[in-house]
């Protein structure tokens, strides 16, 4: 079974600044990845999504994410971050195959100061 | 507008009281599922409905039940409620359980059972 890692349980970040939030997998081979970004009250938006191709993924908003094999990770990131960005961001993995679920980490929450 | 709908959006239950989530999609999607989240326990699968007529258990079903009453709608049922089970609740819809879709989240109900 496939699982996730989000180390990170809060991150503080100067508007402005770069941001990386760290996502690690665990399954025996390349699995589907994602982020989503929930709000305050809001439900979950999905960001970005890779499954295959360009281990360099571009989403919404200006993140990117890049996958890489070697280290079973999947790092959000962002160059210049903004105040709207404050929120809770949550690494999910499935399987490729039809009867997959999404396995959520237990995510990560971004105060962004002025 | 398109997307998953929940209700209610917040709902206060007393210990042994019961009470149906319901949710309801317009996208057309064929698989729908229900998730609880919890501080720092991410978001947790309780049951989904790969397609209209079949549901199966996630990875906490123990004090649910749902219901797929069409393709349109995926129901979660608290029998006897506990304070365990007080939480965030979502629904999510994909196109098909093929996780390269990803999923489409409602915006939750909170659920505080007293």
């Amino acid at each position: 079974a496939q699982s996730v890692t989000q180390p990170d349980i809060h991150i503080t970040v100067s508007e402005g600044a770069s941001l990386e939030l760290r996502c690690n997998y665990s399954y025996g081979a390349t699995p589907y990845l994602f982020w989503y970004v929930q709000s305050p009250g809001q439900g979950l938006q999905l960001l970005l999504k890779y499954f295959s191709g360009d281990t360099l993924v571009q989403g919404i908003k200006g993140f990117e994410a890049e996958f890489k094999r070697s280290q079973s990770s999947f790092n959000l990131r962002k160059p210049s971050v903004h105040w709207s960005d404050a929120a809770e961001y949550f690494c999910a993995v499935g399987a490729p195959g039809t009867a997959s679920k999404l396995t959520f980490g237990t995510g990560t929450r971004l105060q962004v100061t002025l | 507008n398109a997307g998953v709908t929940q209700t209610p959006k917040f709902q206060v239950l007393k210990t042994g009281q019961s009470m149906t989530l319901q949710c309801a999609q317009d996208m057309n999607h064929n698989s729908m599922y229900w998730y609880r989240q919890d501080p720092g326990m991410g978001l947790r699968l309780i049951y989904y409905s790969a397609s209209e007529g079949t549901t199966d258990k996630g990875e906490v079903p123990n004090g649910y039940n749902v219901s797929r009453l069409n393709k349109r709608e995926f129901s979660l049922r608290l029998e006897s409620a506990a304070p365990s089970q007080t939480s965030v609740y979502f629904c999510a819809s994909s196109f098909r359980t093929l996780v390269a879709y990803g999923y489409t989240f409602g915006s939750g109900t909170r659920l505080t059972v007293v």
